[in-house]
């Protein structure tokens, strides 16, 4: 079967950097992605990792370790706006599972 | 959101009664989910289908059928809408990049 985990809640000041971890355990395991959800939205694209490594767009990172199962989304110069729940999803078998999501209050 | 519709936005249904929700991408993508999302949790896949003609079930499919219609429609049927079933329901058509329908906010009383 497919599981991540994800912390619940992470609380960050505005300007500030903000690391969101993700573990997963997953059969044909195509790539790790992530997703912003603002309330009463439907979930949008942020990044994608199908290699090890960083990838970077903006002030959104996104870095995988395949080898440790482990993933991180890293958000820099926090805004306001990007307070919202943030998923982490693998692909694999034919399948897109997520996690239970990450709500980043970004406070003044 | 680019590329997928879903209807109906806002469902009320009583308990017993049956629905159909519709899901169309127009981006040539060969899969097709179905998730719901409760308050406070991520989204649950309830069926997936890989390509046109085939259907799985996913983490939460029971109360719930689909049908891949063709490349382009995949849609999921309450055939008996119990309470528990009062969720959101989001459609998406994955390729790297996921692109989600608005949702339907299904309340069963």
């Amino acid at each position: 079967g497919q599981s991540l985990e994800q912390p619940s809640e992470v609380t960050a000041v505005e300007g500030a950097i903000v690391q969101i971890n993700c573990t997963y355990q997953t059969s044909g395991f195509y790539g790790l992605s992530w997703y912003q959800q603002h309330d009463g939205g439907a979930p949008t694209f942020l990044s994608y990792n199908g290699l090890d490594g960083l990838e970077e767009t903006g002030r959104f990172s996104s870095f995988l370790s395949r080898s440790d199962s482990y993933g991180y989304l890293l958000l820099q110069e926090l805004q306001m706006k990007d307070s919202a729940s943030y998923f982490c999803a693998v692909g694999g078998g034919g399948k897109l599972i997520f996690g239970q999501g990450t709500e980043l209050s970004v406070k003044p | 959101n680019a590329g997928v519709t879903q209807t109906p936005k806002f469902q009320v249904l009583k308990t017993g009664q049956s629905m159909t929700l519709q899901c169309a991408q127009d981006m040539n993508h060969n899969s097709m989910y179905w998730y719901r999302q409760d308050p406070g949790m991520g989204l649950r896949l309830i069926y997936y289908s890989a390509s046109e003609g085939t259907t799985d079930k996913g983490e939460v499919p029971n109360g719930y059928n689909v049908s891949r219609l063709n490349k382009r429609e995949f849609s999921l049927r309450l055939e008996s809408a119990a309470p528990s079933q009062t969720s959101v329901y989001f459609c998406a058509s994955p390729g790297t990049e996921a692109f989600f329908g608005q949702g339907t906010r299904l309340t069963v009383v």
